[in-house]
Formats: C-alpha cells, sequence, structure tokens
C-alpha cells in the first residue's frame, strides 16, 4: 500500500476485555515498530520486529501486552485484561530494514478502555 | 537506554519570525536525531534528519544543528506560516530504536 495503515482507528472497550490492533506497514519493509503515545506526550517504544521475530520487547509494560508478526508483513498488537490505563494512541511505524532508517507511521489506533 | 529532553513543551511565535526547539540526550552513543512534526489527530511525519557526522542541516525554512559533545541538538524554523502550527517531537536512535522527546506545541500567530 501508500503507506502504514491501522486498524480499526478507534477501539473503545470496557475494561477487562481482551483488544487486538492490527499493522499493515509499507510493502517491502523488514522492520516493524509499535510505540504508545499518551496525551501530550511523544511517542514511547513498545516493541521492534525485524521480520518475524520480535528483536526487542522491552518497552512492553507487562505480561498483559503480546505483539505477533508472523509472516514478516502484518503485525497484531493483543492487550489482555484491559485497564483504564492502557487509554492512548497506538501508532505503529515501519522502515525498510533495520538500523537508523527513517520511519514512517501509520495514523495510530485511538484506544479508550472504559 | 535513551534519555530525551525536550524544551520549551509550548511556543507561539508571529508570523514571519523564527522558532527554535532545543533537544537533549544522554547516551553519546547515539548517532541519529530526527525531527517530527504532528498535526491534529495526524501521524507524525518525518520533516528532518541529522547524522552524528555533520553539525548542521538545511532543508528550505528548517534546519538542525547537533553538538555532540553537550549532546543537545535543536530545530530552527525561519519565516514561520500558520501551516508550522503542529506538535514537533525530537528523538535519538538508541539501539535501533529511537526514543522520543515529549514535544513542542508551536502555534504561529497570524
Amino acid at each position: 500500500g501508500a503507506g502504514v495503515s491501522q486498524t480499526p482507528s478507534n477501539k473503545v472497550t470496557e475494561k477487562g476485555k481482551y483488544v487486538e490492533l492490527r499493522c499493515d506497514p509499507i510493502s517491502g519493509h523488514t522492520a516493524l515498530y509499535w510505540y504508545r503515545q499518551s496525551l501530550g506526550q511523544g511517542p514511547e517504544f513498545l516493541i521492534y520486529f525485524q521480520g518475524t521475530g520480535a528483536a526487542d520487547d522491552s518497552g512492553l509494560p507487562n505480561d498483559r501486552f503480546f505483539a505477533v508478526r508472523p509472516e514478516g508483513s502484518v503485525s497484531t498488537l493483543k492487550i489482555q485484561r484491559t485497564e483504564r490505563g492502557d487509554s492512548a494512541v497506538y501508532l505503529c511505524a515501519s522502515s525498510p530494514g533495520g538500523g537508523f532508517e527513517k520511519l514512517f507511521f501509520g495514523s495510530g489506533t485511538q484506544l479508550s478502555v472504559l | 537506554g535513551e534519555n530525551v529532553e525536550q524544551h520549551p513543551s509550548t511556543l507561539s511565535v508571529q508570523e514571519g519570525d523564527s522558532a527554535v526547539i532545543k533537544c537533549t540526550y544522554s547516551d553519546s552513543a547515539s548517532n541519529y536525531f530526527p525531527w517530527y512534526k504532528q498535526e491534529l489527530g495526524k501521524r507524525p511525519q518525518l520533516i528532518i534528519d541529522i547524522r552524528s557526522n555533520v553539525g548542521e542541516k538545511k532543508d528550505q525554512r528548517i534546519a538542525v544543528t547537533l553538538n555532540k559533545t553537550a549532546k543537545h541538538f535543536s530545530l530552527h524554523i525561519t519565516e514561520t506560516q500558520p501551516e508550522d502550527s503542529a506538535v514537533y517531537f525530537c528523538a535519538a536512535i538508541d539501539d535501533y530504536k529511537l526514543s522520543f522527546g515529549a514535544g513542542t506545541t508551536v502555534t504561529v500567530r497570524a
């Protein structure tokens, strides 16, 4: 596609529910990142994939958060037992390869946990 | 890990004036410093970046300077226009991932 695509754009859920957020990176980009952005803050790193493997998941806040990228393209961020503090914009970004190359961001998923 | 601090948090300038945003970083090994612009409800977009082997880079009305000794870098926007109003984020590379500052909300007054 033309850019990084994230679905849904908005997700409202109840505390304790399970949610999945999807990211479709730019075709051919091997590196994929998930960030979380709270209101008035900069993006906060969650996890980085190089191909199918999670090269760095040090930013995941706890074991309720998990992400996969089974075929090295689309990625899904999964949050179990959601809490109100999980409410934020979840941003996905991709880049052509590893290292310090330009990141292209998606428009994000606004997650609201009621 | 990398810690990036950004100042000021808000900046209001008269149209046509210059705007300067400053960032500091903690990891002396960082060697890539991008700046992103985010308009309300939109995705962050890269506007300029600099690598550690240069001290300054310009692209039309925007420029970035880097002082590796002091571990700080700055964004300069000249001849500001209303469309420059947005939130600007600096970032530094930290082991293949970017660490972002908290952002600066720039408002250009007509």
